[in-house]
C-alpha cells in the first residue's frame, strides 16, 4: 500500500470549512484514497473514498489532484462535533489488502 | 442492526494471565479484523479474517490468537498478557473484502496489563 503524508493538527473555526490535506505520492493506479475520522476514543468512522473523480456525500468532499498525488478532505460547514483525528488511507480493492492507519491529523474546530 | 459489538470495555490483567476478547457482528460481513491503537499512534493491524475459517495475520500479530467459525463471530485470544500489550484493541467488519464495502469499528476495548 501506499504511504500517505498528513500535517499532525489543524484547527478551524466552527462553520467555517476545514480543508484537510494529504500527501500520497507513491499511489498506484488501481489504489483509492479513504478518509477516516475518530472522535475522541471511538472506532474510526468512515467519511467518504474516490479513486480519481471529486466525490461528495452528505459528511464532506473529496477532492483528488489530477496526478492523483494529493488530496483534500473539505468539511464545508465545520461544527464542533467534528473536532476529531482525521485518517488519509490508500487502498487497492484486492483481498488481502489492509487498511493501514497512520498518525492522521488532528483537527480542532474552535468556537 | 447492532452493528460491531465488543466485549468487555475495560480489563485489567496480571502479565502471564490469558483472556478472549469478543467480537461479534450482525451485518453478515465477510471481513472482519482486529487492530491495536497505542496514545498517539494511528491503528496497527493484528488480525484479520475474509471469511469462516479463514484467517492471516496482520502487522503486528505476536502473542495474540483469532479463530473465525461463524460469520458473526471473531474472538481475540491473549495467550499470556505482556504490558506491552496494554493498549486500546478495536475490531472491525466491512462485507465485502476486497474493500468495496466501508469498514465499520466496534468501540474498542481498553485493556490494562500489570
Amino acid at each position: 500500500d501506499a504511504k500517505t503524508t498528513q500535517p499532525p493538527s489543524m484547527d478551524c473555526a466552527e462553520g467555517r470549512a476545514a480543508n484537510l490535506p494529504c500527501n500520497h505520492s507513491t499511489i498506484s493506479g488501481n489504489e483509492y484514497v479513504y478518509w477516516y475520522r475518530q472522535i475522541h476514543s471511538q472506532g474510526p468512522q468512515y467519511i467518504i473514498h474516490g479513486l480519481k473523480n471529486n466525490e461528495t456525500n452528505e459528511m464532506a468532499s473529496l477532492i483528488i489532484t489530477e496526478d492523483r498525488k494529493s488530496s483534500t478532505l473539505i468539511l464545508p460547514h465545520a461544527t464542533l462535533r467534528d473536532t476529531a483525528v482525521y485518517y488519509c488511507i490508500v487502498r487497492a480493492f484486492n483481498y488481502g489488502q489492509n487498511f493501514v492507519f497512520g498518525p492522521g491529523t488532528r483537527l480542532s474546530v474552535l468556537p | 442492526n447492532a452493528g460491531v459489538t465488543q466485549t468487555p470495555k475495560f480489563q485489567v490483567l496480571k502479565t502471564g494471565q490469558s483472556m478472549t476478547l469478543q467480537c461479534a457482528q450482525d451485518m453478515n460481513h465477510e471481513y472482519m479484523s482486529w487492530y491495536r491503537q497505542d496514545p498517539g499512534m494511528g491503528l496497527r493491524l493484528i488480525h484479520y479474517s475474509v471469511g469462516a475459517g479463514i484467517t492471516d495475520q496482520g502487522e503486528v500479530p505476536n502473542g495474540y490468537n483469532v479463530s473465525r467459525s461463524t460469520t458473526e463471530d471473531f474472538p481475540l485470544r491473549l495467550l499470556s498478557a505482556a504490558p506491552s500489550q496494554t493498549s486500546v484493541y478495536f475490531c472491525a467488519s466491512s462485507y465485502d473484502a476486497s474493500g468495496r464495502g466501508t469498514q465499520y469499528f466496534g468501540p474498542g476495548t481498553r485493556l490494562l496489563v500489570l
